[in-house]
């Protein structure tokens, strides 16, 4: 069965510090990841999605993916303490239900 | 996130029977019913695609999905147990079967169980 993990299941950085998030799939054939921000007793929001090798960049935020791994990792620099939430991880292997791993909460102190 | 809607958003329930509603305005094809349990990720307990019942996973009999048309889900929940205290929520994606789609999620509905 396709296992999402994700690390650290939380962490805790500074205002203005850079947030390194992990996941790494357990499915050689997991074709497509996700991240997915949720704030307390929010739904989950798509934050980003990367579907090929490298490195993809909006704003603050980077995806990174090694697909040889199966590896991705969020990264979040000047982080703010509205980036305070819990980080889904999520993936896909074709035509499978998608699945989400654990979840990494982020706390941004002021 | 108001393209997405779902009523009751509270829900404080016995054992009595209750709806869960949700519409997206959207025009996606592939709606879903998702159950997250606290300190816990969304899982998937049903999916619908053009109104027909694509994936039921395992979920006790006393939930049952309708969906009347593509852009409206119903949950109906019967004899409610303390473990189905969770947020139920709604969401929708383009197609089921794109794995590329991204599923988008409405602002939930919490059932609380006493």
């Amino acid at each position: 069965q396709q296992k999402v993990q994700q690390s650290p299941e939380s962490l805790i950085v500074p205002e203005g510090g850079m947030a390194s998030l992990n996941c790494t799939s357990s499915d050689r054939n997991v074709d497509y990841f996700w991240w997915y921000r949720q704030h307390s007793g929010k739904s989950p929001k798509m934050l980003m999605s990367i579907f090929s090798n490298g490195e993809k960049e909006e704003g603050r935020f980077t995806v990174h993916l090694n697909k040889a791994s199966l590896h991705t990792s969020l990264h979040i620099r000047d982080s703010q303490p509205s980036d305070s939430a819990l980080y889904l991880c999520a993936a896909r292997k074709g035509y499978n239900k998608l699945t989400f791993g654990k979840g990494t909460v982020l706390l941004v102190s002021p | 996130n108001t393209k997405i809607t779902q009523s009751p958003r509270y829900l404080i329930l016995g054992r009595a029977n209750k709806s869960l509603e949700c519409e997206q305005h959207l025009g996606h094809n592939a709606m879903y019913w998702y159950k997250q349990s606290a300190e816990k990720p969304p899982e998937l307990m049903f999916l619908y695609n053009l109104k027909q019942l694509i994936r039921n996973e395992t979920v006790p009999s006393r939930f049952i999905p309708e969906c009347p048309d593509s852009s409206k889900l119903l949950l109906h929940i019967s004899a409610v147990d303390p473990e189905d205290s969770a947020v139920y929520f709604c969401a929708s994606s383009q197609d089921h079967d794109n794995s590329g789609n991204t599923l988008y999620f409405g602002e939930g509905s919490r059932l609380i169980v006493v």
